[in-house]
């Protein structure tokens, strides 16, 4: 099946600070979420994107279908943005079932 | 405009007890999903129903069966619970598009199972 891989894992940041997380795939897909779990265990969706560029405030993210990547940019960290933050992808067979990676738990210092 | 729900929100069963997790969505999607997350771990399929009156296993379908009741409710029963379901369990569904259309799945907000 196919493979989601993010990196990096746990990120440790002050507060202002910017930061880049990948999510890496293993096959064509035709559905990319990114999703952060905050510290409640809730999961708030950021961005449908399978491919090209998408922009919500300080976040942003861009899909590379082609290069089976895709990257998720937050800019001017805020405590709140503590989490773990999740990139899924799904695939045209089986009713577009999501497949996760493991994660990038990020922390913000203040 | 609910969205996604849930119930319960947390349960303590004991080894062998049964239960059924409720799912209901408000948006008139057609496709609904029921993972697991254990600690640390990202999401794992465990049955999916495509539309209503359909259903289909998962990645870790094993333990577990399903009900898609009508189109906004989607059951996930544990007939005999063990250790090893002790997990947080969330629903989610889909919007209806067609292959090649938007697919964008909302979750709900998770049920908390410890099994002892």
């Amino acid at each position: 099946g196919i493979q989601v891989e993010q990196s990096p894992p746990d990120l440790i940041l002050q507060e202002g600070a910017n930061s880049t997380l990948r999510c890496n795939f293993s096959d064509s897909v035709n559905n990319l979420q990114w999703f952060h779990q905050n510290p409640w265990g809730q999961l708030i969706n950021l961005f449908y994107i399978p491919s090209g560029t998408k922009q919500n405030g300080r976040l942003s993210a861009t899909t590379v279908a082609t290069e089976r990547y895709s990257l998720l940019y937050i800019s001017s960290s805020q405590t709140t943005d503590s989490g773990v933050y999740f990139c899924a992808v799904g695939i045209i067979q089986g009713a577009q079932k999501l497949v996760f990676g493991q994660g990038t738990r990020l922390t913000i210092n203040p | 405009n609910a969205g996604v729900t849930q119930t319960p929100k947390f349960q303590v069963l004991k080894t062998g007890q049964s239960m059924t997790l409720q799912c209901a969505q408000d948006m008139n999607h057609n496709s609904m999903y029921w993972y697991r997350q254990d600690p640390g771990m990202g999401l794992r399929l465990i049955y999916y129903s495509a539309s209503e009156g359909t259903t289909d296993k998962g990645e870790v379908p094993n333990g577990y069966n399903v009900s898609r009741l009508n189109k906004r409710e989607f059951s996930l029963r544990l007939e005999s619970a063990a250790p090893s379901q002790t997990s947080v369990y969330f629903c989610a569904s889909r919007t209806s598009g067609r292959a090649g259309g938007y697919n964008e799945q909302f979750f709900g907000p998770g049920t908390r199972l410890t099994v002892l």
